[in-house]
Parts: structure tokens; C-alpha cells; sequence
């Protein structure tokens, strides 16, 4: 099994900055990753696939980066709406989640 | 604009089965692979299950084989979950979700709402 690892598991940001979050692999993935966004209460959210193709819709904000097994979700100015916990997600080898990253308000 | 509503889920006492549904509209439900994820109360997500789009091919993660068994009926637009042996582990809210495209993506747009699942005596 991949074992997906995101780190930090909670980054405290002010409102404005940047956002940086970071997946790791286990193995090599290629680029065979996804990102959600989930508020509470809600249901996840696609992101970003192919590890940096943005979903319908969403903010040009949100990009998404790497290949192998290092990757990263950067979250250019964290908007209100933003506050939220981000999962990986690796389909190259069944599907495995990343544990995930609380982005908090600073 | 594409939708999926669960529901049947509800408290079970250990052993004791469940079926859960999700009816989707907005899309050709026909044309798409489907799948089960849940996530343990304030716990990460997890993949169950997914089915090819006719129900002929279906994926389970090992701690759910032989338990639970995911199934479609196309003419009704509907996905099931049967759960059977049901344990705490189990507890958890149920998403159904869509596969992104008819083929070629492994990741999941959109998930519906959830249903909670609640294993206890």
C-alpha cells in the first residue's frame, strides 16, 4: 500500500499570505495525485488532479505541484473561504488518502 | 448540475447490517464508474468501494471483502452499499462520489453530503 504523509498536520495562517501544504508518497506516483478541500460539515471538494490541473471552477489561488513522491498545494492568498482541511489523494496504485492539513486562522 | 443523496444510514449494533443508497441526477449515471469513501468521525478519508459503470467489476479495500458488497442499478440512477458484519471500526459518515470522467480518472467530482453510519450496542 502508498502510504500518503501531509505535513503540517496544522498550519496557522493570517489571512492574505500564502499557503504552503506538502504531500509526500511512500513510492514513486508519478503525478498521479489529487487535492480536496473540506469545510466542516461538508463533503470533499476536488481541487486539483494530475497534481496541478485546477478543477471546474476553482480559484487560480489554488495550484498545485510536484511529481514522484513530493508534492505541494500552495494557496497564493488565503481568502476567508479558505480555512479548511486539505487531503492528498494518490491514484496511481488503488487510492490511499493523506492524512491531512488543517489550515487555521492566525 | 450533478447531485448524489445518500441515505440509510443510522445506528446498528455490532454484527447487525446496513444498505445504503445514493441516487444521483445531473449526469449519465450509466456512463460512470462509482465509489464509496467514509471517514471515521474526526479522522481522515477512506476508499471502501468502487464499481465499473455497468456493475460488472467492483474494488474492495481488504478490511471491508467479504462483508460489504456494492452494487448499481442503472435504470434507477442509484448506488447501494450492503454491509453486513458490521464492527466499530465501521462507524463512520458514508460518501458516495463520482468518478471525475467515464474513463481515465481515479479521483472523485462530486462527493454527495454523507451519511452517518454508527456501529454500537
Amino acid at each position: 500500500e502508498i502510504v500518503m504523509t501531509q505535513s503540517p498536520a496544522t498550519l496557522s495562517v493570517s489571512p492574505g499570505e500564502r499557503a504552503t501544504l506538502s504531500c509526500r508518497a511512500s513510492q514513486n506516483i508519478r503525478s498521479n495525485l489529487a487535492w480536496y478541500q473540506q469545510k466542516p460539515g461538508q463533503a470533499p471538494r476536488l481541487l486539483i488532479s494530475g497534481a496541478s490541473t485546477r478543477a471546474t471552477g476553482i480559484p487560480a489561488r489554488f495550484s498545485g505541484s510536484g511529481s514522484g513522491t513530493e508534492f505541494t498545494l500552495t494557496i497564493s492568498s488565503l481568502q476567508s473561504e479558505d480555512f479548511a482541511v486539505y487531503y492528498c489523494q494518490q491514484y496511481s496504485n488503488w487510492l490511499t488518502f493523506g492524512g491531512g492539513t488543517k489550515v487555521e486562522i492566525k | 448540475e450533478v447531485q448524489l443523496v445518500e441515505s440509510g444510514g443510522g445506528l446498528v449494533q455490532p454484527g447487525g447490517s446496513l444498505r445504503l443508497s445514493c441516487v444521483a441526477s445531473g449526469f449519465i449515471f450509466s456512463s460512470y464508474s462509482m465509489t464509496w469513501l467514509r471517514q471515521a468521525p474526526g479522522k481522515g478519508l477512506e476508499w471502501v468501494s468502487s464499481l465499473d459503470s455497468s456493475g460488472g467489476t467492483t474494488y474492495y479495500t481488504d478490511s471491508v471483502k467479504g462483508r460489504f458488497t456494492i452494487s448499481r442499478d442503472n435504470s434507477r440512477n442509484t448506488l447501494y452499499l450492503q454491509m453486513n458484519s458490521l464492527g466499530d471500526d465501521d462507524t463512520a459518515v458514508y460518501y458516495c462520489a463520482k468518478y471525475a470522467y467515464v474513463s481515465g480518472s481515479n479521483w472523485f467530482d462530486p462527493w454527495g453530503q454523507g451519511t452517518l453510519v454508527t456501529v454500537s450496542s
